[in-house]
């Protein structure tokens, strides 16, 4: 299986700062990765798509990057609903695999 | 607007089966792609297979074959996944989720989710 791996494991980030989370494949994924946010108790929400697509409803300081091994998903603004946790996903391979979470804690 | 409405899980004993149903509204059952999502007390997100109905397409995730059976039921709209010979290790909530528009496979984003169900294994 291809692992993700995705750093840091917790940030702790302010009302307006910029964030960036890293998202690392064992093998090249081309741009077949997701990014998703995930508050306590719900279900996941698809926030990218393909690696730099943002899905429809999304607002749009959110946005991602990458292709083959290196993915970020960055923050422009963060805002108080942001404090969450992120994951990465890869569907590059029949067997899909997810990064083990980012939180993003308030400072 | 899609939605997907699960049912099932609850405390299991170790050694018996679990089935967790989710159903689906909102739009066109043949044309989803469906899959079973885990996430143990704290931890991250486990693919565990997937189906495509409408070819009775069924994919399982290495570390399940043999435990997992993924179906689904047009004339109910419904996605089911039974997971058997229970372990503590499976103590988490179990999600299903629709592959993304557009996608033809499932190896696909996901873009609803179910709301979750608890599947507690204990003796």
């Amino acid at each position: 299986d291809i692992q993700m791996t995705q750093s840091p494991s917790t940030l702790s980030a302010s009302v307006g700062d910029r964030v960036t989370i890293t998202c690392r494949a064992t093998q090249n994924i081309n741009t077949w990765l997701a990014w998703y946010q995930q508050k306590p108790g719900k279900a996941p929400k698809l926030l990218i798509y393909k690696a730099s697509n943002l899905e429809s409803g999304v607002p749009s300081r959110f946005s991602g990057t990458g292709s083959g091994t290196e993915f970020t998903l960055t923050i422009s603004s963060l805002q108080p609903d942001d404090f969450a946790t992120y994951h990465c996903q890869q569907y590059e391979s029949s067997s899909l695999t997810f990064g083990q979470g980012t939180k993003v804690e308030i400072k | 607007q899609v939605q997907l409405v699960q049912s099932g899980g609850g405390v299991k004993k170790p050694g018996s089966s679990v089935t967790v149903s989710c159903k689906a509204s909102g739009g066109t059952f043949n044309t989803y792609i469906f899959s079973w999502v885990r996430q143990a007390p704290g931890q991250g997100l486990e693919w565990m297979g997937g189906i495509i109905p409408i070819f009775g397409t069924i994919k399982t995730a290495q570390k399940f074959q043999g435990r997992v059976t993924i179906t689904a039921d047009e004339s109910t709209s419904s996605a089911h996944l039974e997971l058997s010979s229970l372990r503590s290790e499976d103590t988490a909530v179990y999600y299903c989720a629709r592959v993304r528009t557009g996608c033809s496979s499932t190896s696909c984003s996901f873009d609803y989710w179910g709301q979750g169900t608890l599947v507690t294994v204990s003796s």
